[in-house]
């Protein structure tokens, strides 16, 4: 089975700019979650997505958003850009249901905010 | 993961078994220990996760204690791509749906 895809895999971007990522979690898996890993704040949530719906949502602004289509591949748009968004955003994807339920990493995207 | 505890870093030959610790005195009975690694600035790669009994699969080892306060992940054949920040949590896969990564152990493996 092919695992987590994530384009693009760097970006540079500007304040104030807007930046959409996409994620293509491995086939048969229904749930997608993002994550954002800086050095200072290590690995935070952001939110998660099952069946197009955004069941869960870390403590992050409404700047950042995202959704799920019906072919379970999301995307995650982060608008108006501060320098501090610049980090690795992993996208993590899981089969879901059951007492095992475990969670793949792509290999994320960096995105760079000048 | 202030729910395990691992030593920050260890060193290993090339070729011989890596065994890296993890404490976790307080898991509860319907924790999984899981084990995952980075390697610098890629995304996480699962490993392998268990809840009491040993497991192993095509890249490691986990060996559970009986009371389930430690483990000790294996791998059996160190090489040089096995240089990684290597994580240890617990979690209720149903119930926690939102990973979170302590400090790790950063392995080397030197040639």
């Amino acid at each position: 089975k092919a695992g987590v895809t994530q384009t693009p895999r760097y970006l540079i971007k500007t304040r104030g700019q807007q930046v959409t990522l996409s994620c293509s979690p491995i086939s048969g898996h229904r749930s997608v979650s993002w994550y954002q890993q800086t050095p200072g704040q290590g690995l935070q949530f952001l939110f998660e997505y099952f069946s197009e719906t955004q069941r869960n949502k870390g403590n992050f602004p409404g700047r950042f958003s995202g959704r799920q289509f019906s072919n379970s591949r999301s995307e995650m748009n982060v608008s108006t850009l501060e320098l501090g968004d610049s980090a690795l955003y992993l996208c993590a994807s899981s089969p879901f249901g059951g007492d095992e339920d475990t969670q793949y990493f792509g290999p994320g995207t960096r995105l760079t905010v000048l | 993961d202030a729910k395990t505890t691992q030593p920050p870093s260890m060193d290993c030959a090339e070729g011989r078994a890596a065994n890296l610790p993890c404490n976790h005195s307080t898991i509860s009975g319907n924790e999984y220990v899981y084990w995952y690694r980075q390697i610098h600035s890629q995304g996480p790669q699962y490993i392998i996760h268990g809840l009491k009994n040993n497991e192993t699969n095509e890249m490691a080892s986990l060996i559970i204690t009986e009371d389930r306060k430690s483990s000790t992940l294996i791998l059996p054949h160190a090489t040089l791509r096995d240089t990684a920040v290597y994580y240890c949590i617990v979690r209720v896969p149903i119930n926690d749906y939102k990973l979170s990564f302590g400090a790790g152990t950063t392995v080397t493996v030197r040639a």
